[in-house]
């Protein structure tokens, strides 16, 4: 699977989007990009996916540039329970394994 | 549905004891995976089973871990002797195969601390 970069740590303002970055430029073409979260002390939890197009649920939207070799989640409007280690993992369908990287800290801030 | 359950929540132990980490999967789900997450190493993938049978153990760090799926609702992790460096908080996850992205449900972990 590709490797994905993110920054190690970012503050948001609550009631504001949170726009979490991601390059993942070795991305294969039929790679995923997967997005979970881990907030303190709970396990993680996914939050959207896509391959090639803008992908939107109920928790954020996640903008995958033309090229694939990077990506952005949003959180629309960040509250304080958004804080929380964010992963951007990229993986084949169907490969069961998920590659935890190191995460962005996100801290979102009253 | 109640998730992921695993117990303990917490557990201390000596070195050279014996520790049993419990999984319950999400009904219907045919997945369930191992994890450990240390501030070193990260969250890692231990192992995963599909339909109770062991697929890929690659990441069990040692013979003194083992893994157990005697059912589909239920999983066991042991560490036999366990050591301090064990020491991590272990999670267990459980996905669905019929679901095209096999989204994994994680459970709260396990907080082990060997002594």
């Amino acid at each position: 699977d590709a490797k994905t970069t993110q920054p190690p740590s970012m503050d948001c303002a609550e009631g504001r989007a949170a726009n979490l970055p991601c390059n993942h430029s070795t991305i294969s073409g039929n790679e995923y990009v997967y997005w979970y979260r881990q907030i303190h002390s709970q396990g993680p939890q996914y939050i959207i996916h896509g391959l090639k197009n803008n992908e939107t649920n109920e928790m954020a939207s996640l903008i995958i540039t033309e090229d694939r070799k990077s990506s952005t989640l949003i959180l629309p409007h960040a509250t304080l329970r958004d804080t929380a280690v964010y992963y951007c993992i990229v993986r084949v369908q169907g490969n069961n394994r998920l590659a935890f990287g190191k995460g962005n800290q996100v801290v979102v801030i009253p | 549905d109640a998730g992921v359950i695993q117990s303990p929540r917490h557990e201390v132990t000596e070195m050279g004891q014996e520790v049993t980490l419990r999984c319950k999967p999400i009904s219907g789900h045919d997945y369930l995976f191992w994890y450990r997450q240390t501030m070193m190493r990260g969250l890692e993938l231990l192992i995963y089973f599909n339909n109770n049978v062991p697929i890929d153990d690659s990441g069990m760090p040692e013979d003194r871990f083992s893994a157990k799926m005697p059912n589909a609702s239920f999983s066991t992790l042991k560490i036999q002797p366990s050591e301090p460096r064990d020491s991590a908080v272990y999670f267990c996850a459980s996905s669905s195969g019929t679901r095209s992205h096999n989204e994994q449900f994680f459970g709260p972990g396990t907080r082990l601390t060997v002594l």
